[in-house]
């Protein structure tokens, strides 16, 4: 399986700040035929399902806001906030569906500063 | 509008199989090429996918859990129903049902509202 790692497991930033999150695969998830890296991020708030709010890396789905945006290919990627809001505090999860069976990330628990 | 709905017991006891119902509304199991999936989330940990089956009766299953894990699909309800045989203590979690957008890629982009089953004697 592959494994996926998030870094750092909590995070706390002040609003209006900007919160990055890391998350790195044990094995490419770059699709060369597509050109596509199969890896999306959720949003989980307590009491929630996952929200989805990034997919093919860097794809925001529809409502998402711009200030979410993701990056990186291959084995490396990154979820980045700016201006951090209050809403905004969660859990967040990296998720690849490259291989079977599609796996998750550890989490990075984000809060206000 | 899509959305899904999970139903079942909130307390199985062990070495029981457990029967979970995901009612969905917004689409079709029947003509459109998307997938309706399972997924487990145990007690403060990460989501773990466990089945998905698509419109045509394609199945996947989590390979560690494959023995223990069935999906099945009934069109004419708009429905999805997982069992799992032989529950354990480590099965406790929050389980959702969600929708798969496109055949053969395993990511939801609609979730239920999730059902928690707890497994205990």
């Amino acid at each position: 399986d592959i494994v996926l790692t998030q870094s750092p497991d909590s995070l706390a930033v002040s609003l209006g700040e900007r919160a990055t999150i890391n998350c790195k695969s044990s094995q490419s998830v770059f699709y060369s035929s597509n050109n596509k890296n199969y890896l999306t991020w959720y949003q989980q708030k307590p009491g929630q399902p996952p929200k989805l709010l990034l997919s093919w890396a860097s794809t925001r789905e529809s409502g998402v806001p711009d200030r979410f945006s993701g990056s990186g290919s291959g084995t490396d990627f990154t979820l980045t906030i700016t201006s951090l809001q209050a809403e905004d505090v969660a859990v967040y999860y990296c998720h690849q569906y490259y291989t079977t069976p599609c796996t998750f990330g550890q989490g990075t628990k984000l809060e206000i500063k | 509008q899509i959305t899904l709905k999970e139903s079942g017991p909130t307390l199985v006891r062990p070495t029981q199989t457990l029967t979970l119902t995901c009612t969905f509304s917004g689409f079709s199991l029947n003509t459109d090429t998307v997938g309706v999936g399972w997924i487990r989330q145990p007690p403060g940990a990460a989501p773990e996918w466990l089945a998905l089956t698509y419109w045509d009766d394609e199945k996947r299953y989590r390979p560690s859990l494959k023995s223990r894990l069935t999906i099945t699909k009934d069109t004419s309800k708009n429905q999805v129903v997982l069992t799992v045989t032989n529950m354990d203590p480590v099965d406790t979690g929050t389980y959702y049902c969600a929708h798969s957008p496109s055949y053969g890629l395993l990511y939801f982009d609609y979730w239920g509202p999730g059902t928690l089953v707890i497994v205990s004697s």
